[in-house]
Order: structure tokens, then sequence, then C-alpha cells
């Protein structure tokens, strides 16, 4: 079974502050996406990685892949109340349509 | 801008009633996946179809919850009998298969509370 620890499991931060959350698993994952949360809503996805090292930027979004496509990690720079949700991170193994979830890590940005 | 949607948004039910959650995928979407969230288990993957059939629904207890596809527009996940651990958020998701890395886009979700 392949799992996904997020960590921290909560982070409420100052308006313009900086974090880094953390996916990780003992497994290998073909690819990695990273999706949003909001309270009363279904997941949005963000940003797929695929290489192992890839980094993608979506603003101020940082996303990294690691090298042994095991872990990942989502920095953001200058944080804004409107980050505030749900971070979770999903790796897809073996199969084309099945996602391993992790639990996620519950973000608040105060003003 | 399309969007998945669900119905009913809400639902408190009674231990031992039947619950029928509705989903309608985005137009021109061949796969649908249903999920349940809970704060213990995180998201979890109940039932996957692809063209209305079902592939995978390993995750699913099979004395109690059925999924179907009636047609490409509705999507259905029913809970008889239900019970309070069933009590969670259910949601919904389609994507089109492209030969892998599909794109899954999901509704609102329905929230359930069994008493």
């Amino acid at each position: 079974t392949q799992l996904l620890e997020q960590s921290p499991q909560f982070l409420s931060i100052q308006e313009g502050e900086n974090l880094t959350v953390y996916c990780n698993s003992s497994s290998v994952f073909s690819s990695l996406q990273w999706y949003r949360q909001e309270p009363g809503e279904g997941p949005v996805l963000l940003v797929t990685v695929v290489t192992g090292g890839e980094v993608k930027k979506l603003k101020r979004l940082t996303f990294q892949f690691g090298d042994a496509r095991k872990d990942s990690s989502l920095h953001i720079t200058a944080a804004q109340p409107g980050d505030t949700g749900l971070y979770l991170c999903a790796g897809r193994g073996g199969s084309n349509y099945k996602l391993t979830f992790g639990k996620g890590t519950l973000l608040t940005v105060n003003p | 801008d399309a969007r998945v949607t669900q119905t009913p948004r809400h639902k408190v039910t009674e231990m031992g009633q039947e619950v029928t959650m509705r989903c309608q995928p985005i137009l021109g979407h061949n796969t649908v996946f249903w999920y349940r969230q809970t704060m213990m288990q995180g998201l979890e993957l109940l039932a996957y179809f692809r063209n209305r059939a079902p592939l995978d629904d390993s995750g699913m207890p099979k004395d109690r919850f059925s999924a179907e596809m009636p047609d490409a527009t509705l999507a259905t996940l029913k809970i008889q009998p239900s019970e309070p651990r069933d009590s969670a958020v259910y949601f919904c998701a389609s994507g089109l298969a492209r030969g892998g890395r599909e794109t899954q886009y999901f509704g609102p979700g329905t929230r359930l509370l069994v008493l």
C-alpha cells in the first residue's frame, strides 16, 4: 500500500510570511499532484510534477519533486489570506487512474 | 465554465435509511470517480468508472454501497442501509482518459451525516 504523509498537519501564519509544506513517501510515484481545497468545495488541481528533481512555479507557489520521486514540497512566498485552504498532495503509482492522497496541510493565513 | 455538479449538497438521515447521491460529470468526460473524505482517513477512492463501466470498486464496502452510471450524464452512489460511520463528505470527480495522467475535476461534494 502506497502512503503519502504530509507535514505539518496545521499551519497558521501571518500575511507576508513564507512557508513550506512537505509530502513524503517510501514509495516511488510516476507523477505527483498538488491540490488546494477551500471550505465546502472539492479539491482543485494546482500542478502535476513528473520528472525527478522537477521544479514548477505558479506565481508565488513553487513545487518541487524529489530526485527519487518519493517526495515533494510546496513553497509559498509572501503568503496572502487568499492562500488559506487545505493543501493535498496525491501520487500516481503503477495504474494510470488511481491517485493516493495525503491527508493534507491545513493552512491559515491571517491578515 | 464546465463543472461537476453533485446533489444533494447536504444530507442528514437516520441510521438504516437509504441514501442516494448524484453526480453529473463534465460533458465529454469519460471517467468518473467517487471519493469519501474524513478527517481520520483523508480522501479515499471508492469507485472508478470509464465509459460508464465500473473498473474499480475495491475501496467500496460491498455489502451496503453501490455505484452505477445509468447514462453518461449521471452517476449515482447509494448506501443502504446507512450507518453513523458513513458520515463523511462524498466527492465525485470526472476526467478524460487519454493514455494516462488524466486530470480529475472534483465536484463540490455531498456532506452526509447519519444519526
